[in-house]
């Protein structure tokens, strides 16, 4: 029940294009949906967050696609770049507390 | 800037040997926790404070105990460590359960 499935496990994007990344949850208590970046040998930092009250929630260049009917939650990279070659996770929170269930990962490198 | 500092970003210690790792935040959020992170995995949960208060996850070890003297600093204490215990060890702090946990850039384990 605290699962959350992400994947790919690893993504190559062109320069310019769209990075997707999709996660899926069980637990309907889950309330707090983060996605972070992390560069190698840095600790995760919060990208962008969205809340089960909205469908999607855009920050610049990045855009969370959440369905809730289908427990899903998505993240779009547009104009990807190479800087913003990292790993990805996605989390979710439940109601009762701030204990973070976190994705597997994804690995994104956009090629120049 | 306010943030959360992790010393020493590198450590090396031989099997069995004793190590403990600090975290300090300049933050003064009120939790703390301890993450283990192994290469191309999610960040896992060992345990966390609220305030004063210890609260260790069923799955970790009993080799791992943590300290918290007071708000600002935390200790993470490997009593024997093994070679498995290599890993990225990453502390976070959040205000109460409501808000974004902030990770510290992680200190790296070497296990000889």
């Amino acid at each position: 029940q605290q699962q959350v499935k992400q994947s790919p496990q690893s993504l190559i994007v062109q320069k310019g294009g769209i990075s997707i990344i999709n996660c899926a949850y069980e637990n309907t208590a889950f309330d707090y949906f983060p996605w972070y970046q992390q560069f190698p040998g840095k600790g995760p930092a919060l990208l962008i967050a969205i809340r089960p009250d909205v469908s999607e929630k855009k920050e610049g260049r990045f855009t969370i696609s959440f369905n809730k009917s289908a427990k899903q939650f998505s993240l779009h990279i547009m104009d990807s770049q190479p800087g913003d070659s990292a790993t990805y996770f996605c989390a979710a929170r439940n109601n009762a507390g701030n204990m973070l269930t976190f994705g597997g990962g994804t690995r994104l490198m956009v090629k120049p | 800037d306010a943030m959360v500092i992790q010393n020493p970003r590198y450590q090396v210690t031989q099997f069995g040997k004793p190590v403990t790792l600090s975290c300090s935040q300049t933050l003064n959020h009120n939790v703390m926790y301890w993450y283990q992170q192994k290469s191309s995995q999610a960040p896992k949960l060992l345990f966390h404070y609220y305030d004063k208060d210890f609260n260790n996850e069923a799955d970790t070890p009993d080799n791992f105990q943590s300290r918290r003297p007071n708000t600002s600093f935390c200790f993470l204490d490997i009593r024997s460590p093994g070679l498995g215990d290599a890993a990225m060890y990453l502390c976070a702090t959040s205000v109460g359960f409501t808000d974004t946990q902030y990770f510290g850039p992680g200190t790296r384990l070497t296990v000889l």
